[in-house]
């Protein structure tokens, strides 16, 4: 059965630093990986697709990167803004559109 | 312009009482899901719809029924509420296909339990 983790729970930084958080998954069989924003109360909106076949994403300030055979994702956010404060989480996709999702990291960047 | 749209934003309902949620689409996508999400807990799969295909997942309390009459709308209907049914529930679209694309969720409708 996959299981999806991501550590660490939570995370707080000051304005500008780079910053990385990590996704992992236990089972390589998959279609592709997303990684998500929330922010409180509302719903989920994605950042970045990865498909199976790609090593890495990148849109603005985040890049995603994927590595199947050790399962693991990471997504990187450079400069990072009190804006970029939200919860961060990765959903895998066996192939079969039943998307499995982390638990999320909760960041706060602090001003 | 939002994409995929849920109602109620709140529900309160009382224990027992049958309630419904719905979730409309624009964007025309094959397949559409209803997620329930506790605080601090990642999303959970209950069912999804790929056209009219339903999918229920097996954890899936039999309490818990969806309808999709056409390709735009999607209800999940939710029979005898219990204390433990209080949560977020996210409804979500994809295109489907030979590609891979992003899931599009709505804000979410948070249901009380009283």
């Amino acid at each position: 059965k996959q299981e999806v983790t991501q550590i660490p729970a939570a995370l707080s930084v000051p304005e500008g630093e780079n910053l990385v958080l990590n996704c992992s998954f236990t089972d390589s069989a998959i279609y592709n990986l997303q990684w998500f924003r929330q922010d409180p109360g509302k719903g989920l909106t994605s950042l970045l697709l990865i498909q199976s076949s790609q090593r890495e994403q990148t849109s603005g300030r985040l890049n995603a990167s994927l590595d199947k055979s050790s399962g693991r994702s990471t997504l990187y956010i450079a400069a990072s803004q009190p804006g970029d404060s939200a919860t961060y989480l990765c959903a895998v996709d066996p192939g079969t559109y039943k998307y499995i999702f982390g638990t999320g990291t909760r960041l706060k960047v602090l001003a | 312009d939002a994409m995929v749209i849920q109602n109620p934003r709140y529900q309160v309902t009382q224990f027992g009482k049958p309630v419904t949620l719905s979730c409309s689409q624009t964007l025309n996508h094959n397949v559409m899901y209803w997620y329930q999400q506790k605080s601090s807990q990642a999303p959970k799969l209950l069912f999804h719809y790929y056209d009219k295909d339903f999918n229920n997942e097996a954890d899936t309390p039999d309490n818990f029924q969806s309808r999709r009459p056409n390709t735009s709308f999607c209800f999940l209907d939710i029979r005898s509420p219990g204390l433990g049914d209080a949560a977020m529930y996210l409804c979500a679209t994809t295109r489907g296909g030979p590609t891979n694309e992003k899931l599009f969720f709505g804000s979410g409708t948070q249901l009380s339990v009283l």
